[in-house]
């Protein structure tokens, strides 16, 4: 079955600890995206890649960091810097074309203690 | 910059029912797309319908359609005979038309939350 898989799933972390949140796609879409979702904030862009070995940064892209070393692959690190850590966090993937249809994985809850 | 706003948290309709979602954006731009996306419990997102700007015709989807004004800015999506599947979140989402080619940029609204009283 195609997808996008996001793991782990649930995620305690202490404070000032670096965490990585995985994302795998086998779409074979070119694009990928972070986004952090907050309640009754809506979905907000924290990193996208077009491409491989190219990334952008969204609108909230402090805190964290990104590498986009394989076209399915999209890794999003959660570091120290980030003041407020935790948050659901869903992966994304599209083709790069004007359909404007994201295909979302089932997101990771990070929970910073 | 884009802004989209959805003015209602939360809605509840009874099964069979139809109800209404609001959703308001702001743009200085005169061609993009609107999209209302659907997150129900398990958390999956998926797409549920979406509109072109260009477009003067409402697009429909099944039992969803939507109702666009582009002069208001504003892009309601209609739930007609509701089912119990259809309670989850519901996102309206912004994307300029600009850079076509490229990543699919959205920019989304606070989502409402439907629940369908059986």
């Amino acid at each position: 079955d195609g997808g996008i898989t996001q793991s782990p799933k649930y995620l305690f972390r202490k404070e000032g600890q670096n965490v990585t949140l995985s994302c795998e796609q086998n779409l074979n879409h070119d694009a990928m995206y972070w986004y952090r979702q907050d309640p009754g904030q809506g979905l907000r862009l924290i990193y996208y890649s077009q491409i491989v070995n190219d990334f952008q940064k969204g609108d909230i892209a402090e805190g964290y960091s990104v590498s986009r070393e394989k076209k399915e692959s999209f890794p999003l690190t959660v570091t120290s810097a980030q003041k407020n850590p935790t948050a659901f966090y869903l992966c994304a993937s599209s083709i790069n074309h004007n359909t404007g249809e994201l295909f979302f994985g089932e997101g990771s809850r990070l929970t910073v203690l | 910059a884009q802004t989209v706003t959805q003015s209602q948290p939360e809605m509840s309709v009874q099964e069979a029912e139809t109800v209404t979602l609001s959703c308001t954006y702001d743009t200085s731009e005169s061609d993009y797309y609107l999209f209302w996306y659907k997150q129900p419990p398990s958390r999956q997102m998926i797409l549920v319908i979406r509109q072109e700007a260009y477009k003067q015709q409402n697009a429909t989807e099944n039992r969803f359609s939507v109702n666009f004004q582009k002069a208001a800015k504003s892009f309601s999506l209609k739930i007609s005979d509701s089912q119990l599947g259809d309670a989850a979140m519901y996102f309206c989402a912004y994307r300029s038309a600009r850079g076509i080619q490229g990543a699919q940029k959205l920019v989304f609204g606070q989502g409402t939350r439907l629940t369908i009283n059986p």
